[in-house]
Parts: C-alpha cells; structure tokens; sequence
C-alpha cells in the first residue's frame, strides 16, 4: 500500500458544527501532516506529527485540534469554524520527520464552512 | 525567515515547447528540493526532487538543476504535451530536521494544443 486515504471527500458543516477529518497511511511511514489549500495558492503547514508526537504547531486557532491515536493514523478534529476556514485539507506522510524525505500527500478533504 | 520565490506565477506555451519554472531559496542549509504538479481538484504529486549533493536530475521528459552557491532550483519540461497543464510548486527543506517544507507560490502552466 503506497497511499494516504483521506475521509470525508467532502464536508459541509455550519459554525456550530463538530466534525472529524481522518487520515490514514499503512507505508510505517513515522512523520504525519495535516495542511491546509486555498485555490491555486501552495499547502499550508498546520501540524506535524513526528513517532505519534506532535511536533509542529504552526499557530493554528485552537478551534482545529489534531490527534494521532497510532502510527498509521492521523485526525482532525474541527469545532466552531469560520466560513473562512473553507479549504482543501491534505495529509501527508513521510518515511521519518527529516527535511530530505518524500512527502506523500492524501487526496484531500474538500471542507466548506456555511 | 525561510522563504522560497517561484517565477513564474503563470506560463503558457505551445505543444512540443519547453517551458522553464525557477525558484530562489533563502536557507543556505536546505538540503532537499521537490516538485509537485497539482491538476485542477487532485492532490499535490511529487514530479522530481533533488538533493543538494547533486546538481542535476533527469526523467524522461522532466529534468532539474540546483544551483547552491547562487540558492537556485529550475524545473525543465521538454516536449511539453497538453496534460502537462497544472499548478507547479517547488520546495525547499528547512535547516532544522522537522520534516517542514517551504513551498513557491506555484506556477499555472497551461500547455496549448
């Protein structure tokens, strides 16, 4: 298995909606991302976890609060949203947390915030 | 900070030309460079990459030259084809081993029949 898997595709949730974003990766790969992708521009770092750790926060809004409940799995958590927080969320992976390693990105999940 | 400049943001070109996407980095200690071409509503797909230890890379139609001394990486399409057409970003690793990389702004290349 050569892929991330990203689930939900898509999502509509309202502000006062809670809802989870999961990504899941069975390549034993030890570093996992979530970004964030408005149009056309380039992905966003949000968090990194690195050996089921958060090791990144980029200054994220606390209404997005990560989890990575094993090394093959990696979610989002998502409460009381701005509409401005629509976006494309990509995970990735890669084979450890060093600058040199192929990042490998999930389909997305495509969120829109009413 | 670290920063990555991408030229440029769009680039048209016929079927059959070369196209060319340049990008300057600002970390002297990046030591990892990729591509990624991202087609309209699909995931970002690593295309190449280089490392610093090499100066030039090669895939079929795709080639890549780092230049470290002036901090400069280009991406090279030859004999461009029409599903060529995509958003291109490159990316530059970071100094410290977290696995973080700064991305270009991209480059819209649009390839016409």
């Amino acid at each position: 298995d050569t892929e991330v898997t990203q689930t939900p595709k898509h999502l509509v949730m309202g502000m006062t909606n809670k809802k989870s974003l999961k990504c899941e990766q069975h390549m034993g790969h030890r570093a996992m991302y979530w970004y964030k992708q408005k149009a056309k521009k380039p992905p966003e770092l949000m968090f990194v976890y690195s050996y089921e750790k958060l090791s990144i926060n980029e200054s994220v809004p606390s209404r997005f609060s990560p989890e990575c409940p094993n090394s093959s799995l990696l979610n989002l958590h998502l409460h009381a949203l701005q509409p401005e927080d629509s976006a494309l969320y990509l995970c990735a992976s890669s084979l450890s947390p060093s600058g040199a390693n192929v990042l490998t990105f999930g389909a997305g999940s495509r969120l829109t915030v009413l | 900070g670290e920063n990555v400049e991408q030229h440029p943001s769009t680039l048209s070109v016929q079927e059959g030309d070369s196209a060319v996407i340049k990008c300057t980095y600002s970390d002297s200690a990046s030591n990892y460079f990729p591509w990624y071409k991202q087609e309209l509503g699909k995931r970002p797909q690593l295309i190449i990459d280089i490392r610093s230890n090499v100066g030039e890379k090669k895939d079929q139609r795709i080639a890549v030259t780092l230049n470290k001394t002036a901090k400069h990486f280009s991406l090279h399409i030859t004999e461009t084809q029409p599903e060529d057409s995509a958003v291109y970003f490159c990316a530059a690793s970071i100094s410290s081993n977290t696995g973080k990389l700064i991305f270009g702004q991209g480059t819209t290349l649009q390839v016409k029949p």
